[in-house]
């Protein structure tokens, strides 16, 4: 089974630029999330979407990050314009059945490393 | 006050030591217990999940969890290099899978 995949695997960029990652989840899962992990912490859930729907973006900041899963598929994550305190690994996450019930497993990406300069 | 905290060491120890990772949670409601595993950039792999006080085990790791002083712990017996790692605690709120983790502890076991 494919785990998940996500691109690009290193960005580096200038403040006040725009940048996009994408994510694919394991294939049939229904709940994606996106985490920000900054050096030193654990990661923190930016948002998560049960198929096509947002279900928690309580923590994103809607100012300059946007997120979308086309079709309950693929996702992309948008940060626009960046910050100096936006470099860190984003990561992607699934996991599957429709329900999204606390007991299911979080499958983990290899993440996107930013560094805004 | 954070909701999960985690011992962030870093720790060093040598191989064939028995390894004593730490974490203090602060919402009674948290239900469920995970420790996860992170090589250097890499994304975390679950390790070890429970849902009840008492311990779980799974070969070398022992996953401890008193709900009564809420407090999780993850033993790792006959330690070997293969397990320096970042580890993770997280626990799941009462709905919709979030995960709250804590900000790890770096190991490092030399040969």
């Amino acid at each position: 089974e494919a785990g998940v995949a996500q691109s690009p695997r290193y960005k580096i960029i200038e403040k006040r630029q725009s940048v996009a990652f994408w994510c694919n989840p394991i294939s049939g899962h229904a709940t994606l999330y996106w985490y920000q992990q900054i050096l030193g912490q654990g990661p923190k859930l930016l948002i998560q979407f049960q198929n096509n729907g947002v279900v928690d973006d309580s923590q994103l900041p809607k100012d300059r990050f946007s997120a979308e899963r086309l079709k309950g598929v693929d996702s992309t994550l948008k940060i626009q314009p960046a910050k100096l305190e936006d470099s860190a690994v984003y990561l992607c996450a699934s996991s599957g059945g429709a329900s999204g019930g606390a007991r299911e497993t979080q499958y983990f990406g290899p993440g996107t490393r930013l560094l805004v300069l | 006050q954070k909701e999960v905290e985690q011992d962030p060491g870093p720790l060093s120890v040598p191989e064939g030591a028995i390894v004593s990772l730490n974490c203090t949670y602060s919402n009674s409601a948290f239900q469920y217990f995970m420790w996860y595993r992170q090589y250097s950039r890499k994304g975390p792999e679950l390790l070890m999940y429970t849902y009840s006080s008492g311990n779980k085990e799974d070969g070398r790791f022992t996953a401890q969890v008193d709900k009564s002083s809420k407090y999780i712990s993850l033993f790792i017996r006959d330690s070997q290099p293969s397990d320096s790692a970042t580890y993770l605690c997280a626990i799941k709120g009462t709905s919709y899978g979030k995960l709250t983790f804590g900000q790890g502890t770096i190991l490092t076991v030399h040969p």
